[in-house]
């Protein structure tokens, strides 16, 4: 069994729909951090987090570390928003490997 | 801005060639990574360095090798490349004393082995 497990792996969606991206893991982490790649692209931090909510414009990410789950939200989504989210718990402990989920693919559809 | 600059974008190698990649950064972090991504596993740490000449194994060394000489470079090393090592290679940094710990990554090395 992995030990991130995201969901749902695709998802479409309609412009300006919400949307949720979930993580579920099953390790003991000190933070959470969600990933952006575009395809074809590197990949871009989103959001680093270790307890509660952060925003950053249209994205929000939640974490509750005693139920070891994450989600990321989007709001007002557009096509812009597509590409692959993925979820990255750090393990805790002295230690800067991150695990990673296999990702969500996001299309945004005009 | 933090920047992590990858030698290559595109890389065919034949079975049995020694191949470098190298990744370069301009923060001054002292940790930097790399991983490959398959389709289907997700990202997978190969090896990562906290320090010059100081290195530990990832999840997944085996078929590779790293060398940090310099604080910025950080090179990943296919001693003889194999075609199961066709892959996406990303390389990342952070500092080890920042807030978060984020970790800043390169545009990745899409490697063919024929």
């Amino acid at each position: 069994k992995n030990e991130v497990e995201q969901s749902p792996q695709n998802l479409t969606a309609q412009e300006g729909e919400f949307i949720t991206i979930n993580c579920s893991y099953s390790v003991g982490i000190s933070a959470l951090h969600w990933l952006q790649q575009h395809p074809g692209g590197g990949i871009v931090s989103l959001f680093m987090l270790s307890s509660g909510k952060k925003k950053h414009g249209r994205l929000i990410a939640t974490i509750n570390i005693q139920e070891k789950h994450s989600s990321l939200h989007i709001t007002a989504s557009h096509p812009r928003d597509s590409a692959v989210y993925i979820c990255a718990p750090k393990r805790g402990g002295a230690t800067n490997k991150l695990i990673f989920g296999t990702g969500t693919l996001l299309a945004v559809q005009p | 801005d933090v920047k992590v600059t990858q030698s290559s974008r595109y890389l065919v190698k034949r079975t049995g060639e020694k191949v470098f990649l190298e990744c370069v950064q301009d923060m001054d972090h002292e940790n930097m990574f790399w991983y490959r991504q398959d389709p289907g596993l997700g990202l997978r740490l190969i090896y990562f360095s906290y320090d010059v000449k100081m290195k530990e194994k990832g999840d997944i060394p085996e078929g590779y090798s790293v060398s940090r000489e310099k604080k910025e470079r950080f090179s990943l090393i296919l001693e003889s490349a194999s075609t199961n090592q066709t892959s996406m290679y990303l390389c990342a940094s952070n500092t080890a004393a920042g807030v978060g710990y984020e970790q800043y990554f390169g545009p990745g090395t899409r490697l063919t082995v024929t």
